[in-house]
């Protein structure tokens, strides 16, 4: 599996679009590239997902460079309820989650 | 709707002892995955189960750890002998059609085991 670059920690203001960045330079063209996110004391929550093109979905959009080599979650209007730690992953086959982005949504 | 649902929630156990882990995967749910969670850290593979048939156990980190689906429904993880480095959150998650790991996994709250 391709390993995956995120910044450990982000701060968005609550009602603003939270952007959240993902390298994933080593990515091979059968991989898709997952976006979970984990509240705290709660499980791994599914967000979306993608191969080439770019996604959107109730909960976010997912945006994926030309060449595949990183995306962008895009959360368009962040509430407090967001903040939980988020985790790219690139995979055709098991789910590796790495250490992913604290996203804190402040008021 | 019932999602996933994992007993115990909490469970102290002492060095030695045996543990079991219940899992409640949606009713319907082909597919269902174990996974350990140690403080500070990502969710790490453990085990998968296709029905009753277990096709992957390369992430069980020794021969303590063992895993069943009997019936295809209710999943147990039971380690044995525990030692404290096994303390953990333990995660099940379970996904509706065969296509396995791409397929969109739903988690449970886990549970939380503390060796002493």
């Amino acid at each position: 599996d391709a390993k995956t670059t995120q910044p450990p920690s982000m701060d968005c203001a609550e009602g603003r679009a939270a952007n959240l960045p993902c390298n994933h330079s080593t990515i091979s063209g059968n991989e898709y590239v997952y976006w979970y996110r984990q509240i705290h004391s709660q499980g791994p929550q599914y967000i979306i997902h993608g191969l080439k093109n770019n996604e959107t979905n109730e909960m976010a959009s997912l945006i994926i460079t030309e060449d595949r080599k990183s995306s962008t979650l895009i959360l368009p209007h962040a509430t407090l309820r967001d903040t939980a730690v988020y985790y790219c992953i690139v995979t055709n086959d098991k789910l590796v989650f790495g250490a992913g982005t604290i996203l804190r949504v402040k008021s | 709707g019932a999602g996933v649902s994992q007993s115990p929630r909490y469970k102290v156990a002492k060095r030695g002892q045996d543990v079991a882990l219940r899992c409640d995967p949606i009713s319907g749910h082909v597919s269902l995955f174990w996974y350990q969670q140690a403080l500070g850290q990502g969710p790490e593979f453990l085990t998968y189960f296709q029905n009753e048939a277990q096709l992957d156990k390369s992430g069980l980190p020794s021969d303590r750890f063992f895993a069943e689906r009997p019936e295809g429904s209710v999943s147990t993880l039971k380690i044995q002998r525990t030692q404290q480095e096994d303390s953990a959150v333990y995660l099940c998650a379970s996904s509706l059609r065969l296509a396995g790991f791409t397929d969109t996994q739903y988690f449970g709250p886990g549970t939380r085991l503390t060796v002493l």
